[in-house]
């Protein structure tokens, strides 16, 4: 089974130039998580998604991030203008939605690294 | 809403010895889940260990095993006869069953394994 799929693994950009993150998630997933992981701290949730419906953005910077999941399948996170403190990991995660079967995990996948300089 | 509290930033560990990792978090949500997840460094986040709420018994998973308290609303991570393979972040993360299932994950736990 393909895990979740994550590009570009490395980005680096000046400030106030915009970046595009893409995420695959595994197949059948309706649930789709975007976090932004700053350097030594824990995940932050920035927008959630069940299959192409937005249920979560309440932490996301709605003034230069945006994202959608078209189809309800992949999924593309923007920034725009980037700042400095958008420096970060920036992970994706998928689950299965829903109480029948459902383990509950999230998987994810390896991040895109976000150098802003 | 919930919240996931690792109070200890970094711990270390004598290889082939014993360390306990704590978490608690605070819900007033009666069916949930709680995870361990494991982040090497630069690596993918993986997940170690799962419990559900409405277990009871502690789940194990080979070396590692925990111990959910559930009013105490505590979930702490054993890992047993440590490897140099476990130095890592560790994450505590919570799930809840209702709504649209939002996770929460702690600030983790930074875990040193000297040889």
């Amino acid at each position: 089974e393909a895990g979740v799929a994550q590009s570009p693994r490395y980005k680096i950009i000046e400030k106030r130039q915009s970046v595009a993150f893409w995420c695959n998630p595994i197949s059948g997933h309706a649930t789709l998580y975007w976090y932004q992981q700053i350097l030594g701290q824990g995940p932050k949730l920035l927008i959630q998604f069940q299959n192409n419906g937005v249920v979560d953005d309440s932490q996301l910077p709605k003034d230069r991030f945006s994202a959608e999941r078209l189809k309800g399948v992949d999924s593309t996170l923007k920034i725009q203008p980037a700042k400095l403190e958008d420096s970060a990991v920036y992970l994706c995660a998928s689950s299965f939605f829903g109480r029948t079967g459902n383990t509950g995990e999230l998987f994810f996948g390896e991040g895109s690294r976000l150098t802003v300089l | 809403a919930q919240t996931v509290t690792q109070s200890q930033p970094e711990m270390s560990v004598q290889e082939a010895e014993t360390v306990t990792l704590s978490c608690t978090y605070d819900t007033s949500e009666s069916d949930y889940y709680l995870f361990w997840y494991k982040q090497p460094p630069s690596r993918q986040m993986i997940l170690v260990i799962r419990q559900e709420a409405y277990k009871q018994q502690n789940a194990t998973e080979n070396r590692f095993s925990v111990n959910f308290q559930k009013a105490a609303k505590s979930f702490s991570l054993k890992i047993s006869d440590s490897q140099l393979g476990d130095a890592a972040m560790y994450f505590c993360a919570y799930r809840s069953d209702w709504g649209y299932q939002k996770v929460t994950f702690g600030t983790g736990t930074k875990l040193q394994v000297i040889p």
